[in-house]
């Protein structure tokens, strides 16, 4: 009874490092997606994934790039983080029908001094 | 510029009120609408949904309303418990499929 598992929950960068966010999700879902989440601002789309092999840009995508590994597996990936990254991360899944009713993980605060 | 606003960035009610929760859009080409409920050191989960066709969707104590010539939605509790202290985002569908989320409003509910 997992549904999105994401990893790590908490993360402290310095600027210029890199990293990789790791998703999860067992219910068998085509689309996983990446946001990010910070104050006053609501929940951006960063990537997202319509079906294994295929990714697309989102509305904030500059600055990360991602795999889908497979089915199951979607990563975000920080190259060369910096200040302006330090936010809270959600993964998120959907099935093909209802594909607006996403199923979250719980989070990665990522701090990038 | 926020094609999708939460004006209220928080919003306190004493336990058995109502609760109002607005999101205002700019954009008609959104044709379905959605409201998530965050919990601290949570993700988002779904909460009630309505389809522009229609002007109002209840599940039990939640109820929301869809204005479309006003583009304007809201989600009322009633009534409020304590439980219902959360952070609310509407998120609204356009015509590629994907969500745009408000910048959400944190609810207390007050015992």
């Amino acid at each position: 009874n997992a549904g999105v598992t994401q990893t790590p929950k908490f993360q402290v960068l310095k600027t210029g490092q890199s990293m990789t966010l790791q998703c999860a999700q067992d219910m068998n879902h085509n689309s996983m997606y990446w946001y990010r989440q910070d104050p006053g601002m609501g929940l951006r789309l960063i990537y997202y994934s319509a079906s294994e092999g295929t990714t697309d840009k989102g509305e904030v995508p500059n600055g990360y790039n991602v795999s889908r590994l497979n089915k199951r597996e979607f990563s975000l990936r920080l190259e060369s983080a910096a200040p302006s990254q330090t936010s809270v991360y959600f993964c998120a899944s959907s099935g093909d029908r209802g594909r607006e009713k996403l199923f979250f993980g719980s989070g990665t605060q990522l701090s990038v001094l | 510029d926020q094609q999708v606003k939460q004006n209220s960035p928080s919003l306190s009610v004493q336990e058995g009120r109502i609760s109002i929760l607005n999101c205002d859009y700019t954009n008609s080409m959104f044709d379905y609408f959605l409201w998530y409920k965050k919990y601290p050191a949570e993700g988002p989960t779904f909460l009630i949904s309505i389809s522009s066709i229609k002007d109002k969707n209840e599940d039990g104590r939640f109820t929301v309303f869809l204005n479309k010539s006003a583009k304007h939605l809201s989600l009322h509790i009633v009534p409020s418990q304590p439980g219902d202290s959360a952070v609310y985002f509407c998120a609204l569908r356009n015509a590629g499929n994907m969500l745009t989320f408000g910048g959400g409003t944190r609810l207390m509910v007050k015992p």
